[in-house]
């Protein structure tokens, strides 16, 4: 069975430090992962996948099959970042399974 | 990227009764997802709903308390049947951006409350 885990709900960091939000995962299959995020008062939105091997507003995620992990890093985290932030598992067809997601805040 | 359109954007229901909820699409697409965030969890894939078929159920979700439609390419809807308590949810429509790319556009959302 597949399994997204986030171990943090809540993730609050400082004005230009580095950020990660961590996610792994479980999957018997070859892990398609990508990162969603919804702003306040915003739709929730594709943020990057793993196989774009991406840079999106600063942000990157690399999948590491060893430890079944994927998580975010920003080096320098802005203002507008904070957002809650959801993991997610693709298992094919665009059915995605979602982890529980952390809410980052950035103080200013 | 696709428009996505729900009604309603939230409810307040009494336990019993059922809510239709629509999503309109500005495109046509092959493949609609209802999913369901109840409170402080993450979002559960409910169905999937193709066009002129059955709407496919994830386990735990029965055609006969989430009901579905897709009459055509570009809307949809979920009924919540007999509401309860913990029916009390956002419900989510959305899209897929075109191929098999894992990104999804999304609604904004039905909240509903159910008393």
């Amino acid at each position: 069975a597949q399994r997204v885990t986030q171990p943090e709900k809540l993730l609050s960091v400082f004005k230009g430090a580095p950020v990660e939000l961590k996610c792994n995962y479980s999957y018997s299959g070859s892990p398609e992962l990508f990162w969603y995020v919804q702003y306040s008062r915003q739709r929730l939105q594709l943020l990057l996948r793993h196989i774009s091997r991406e840079s999106i507003k600063g942000f990157t995620a690399d999948l590491n099959k060893g430890e079944t992990s994927f998580h975010l890093k920003k080096p320098f985290a802005q203002e507008e970042d904070s957002a809650m932030y959801y993991c997610a598992l693709s298992r094919g067809a665009n059915n995605l399974f979602f982890g529980t997601g952390t809410r980052l805040t950035v103080i200013p | 990227s696709a428009v996505i359109s729900q009604k309603p954007s939230r409810d307040i229901c009494q336990r019993g009764t059922s809510l239709t909820i629509q999503c309109q699409v500005d495109s046509q697409v092959t493949m609609m997802f209802w999913y369901r965030q109840q409170p402080g969890q993450s979002l559960t894939l409910i169905a999937t709903a193709n066009q002129g078929s059955e709407a496919t159920y994830e386990s735990g979700f029965v055609i006969d308390k989430f009901p579905i439609s897709r009459p055509n390419l570009t809307f949809s809807t979920l009924t919540v049947s007999n509401m309860s308590p913990e029916d009390s949810s956002i419900y989510l429509c959305s899209v897929e951006a075109g191929g098999w790319s894992g990104e999804l556009f999304f609604g904004e959302g039905s909240r509903l409350t159910v008393l």
